[in-house]
């Protein structure tokens, strides 16, 4: 089956833009993550949306937010880009709540967007 | 913050050999996972402990839990050039997200 699609892969952006950022999950999977990774804070959680609702959110200004879609899909926005925005944004697609299925818990992440602010 | 601390931070061993590396965290799991990392692209899954369960194997990888202590080890034996990655430790907790550690760099010499 597909994995896990990010787009774009790349983007430049100027402080002070927003950008859009896509995530098309693994078919039947309903949990979306998103998280930033940077070389100095690793990765960081931004938030999970699970059925079109966000579940759990990390500690970032509200410039970053996000949404899904009925097809599971995601976006992240970030507003008001700063330099220290760029990163790899990295999505992550799983089933959905806990479960001892095999398989269930293993998340599958896409190649990433990496954000470039200047 | 991250739930996870890994060590080391980067571990450079020749081909052949056995690479070990520790996790230690901060809360209450549910389950406790393992991810490699190519080149900053996308992290690919490795192996799943719950935390009911004391050491699991999967092909050249052996993880062990150990939740009095809080902390997990990946050993990686006969280790292979192609092994040359960056390691996390994940968690799961209540939360249902996944909490990642900092990382350990990985350097399999030919």
């Amino acid at each position: 089956k597909a994995g896990v699609t990010q787009t774009p892969r790349y983007l430049i952006k100027t402080r002070g833009q927003q950008v859009t950022l896509s995530c098309s999950p693994i078919s039947g999977h309903r949990s979306v993550s998103w998280y930033q990774q940077t070389p100095g804070q690793g990765l960081q959680f931004l938030f999970e949306y699970f059925s079109e609702t966000q579940r759990n959110k990390g500690n970032f200004p509200g410039r970053f937010s996000g949404r899904q879609f009925s097809n599971s899909r995601s976006e992240m926005n970030v507003s008001t880009l700063e330099l220290g925005d760029s990163a790899l944004y990295l999505c992550a697609s799983m089933h959905g709540p806990q479960s001892y299925k095999p398989g269930w818990d293993e998340a599958f992440f896409g190649q990433g967007t990496r954000l470039t602010v200047v | 913050s991250q739930q996870g601390e890994e060590d080391p931070q980067a571990l450079s061993i020749q081909e052949g050999e056995n690479a070990t590396m520790n996790c230690s965290y901060k809360t209450s799991i549910n389950n406790l996972q393992w991810y490699r990392q190519n080149s900053g692209r996308g992290l690919v899954h490795l192996i799943l402990i719950r935390s009911n369960e004391r050491e699991k194997h999967s092909g050249r990888l052996r993880v062990t839990l150990d939740t009095s202590k809080k902390s997990s080890s990946l050993l990686i034996t006969a280790s292979r050039a192609a092994d040359t990655a960056s390691y996390f430790c994940a968690t799961r907790t209540g939360a249902n997200n996944l909490f990642f550690g900092t990382g350990t760099r990985l350097t399999v010499i030919p």
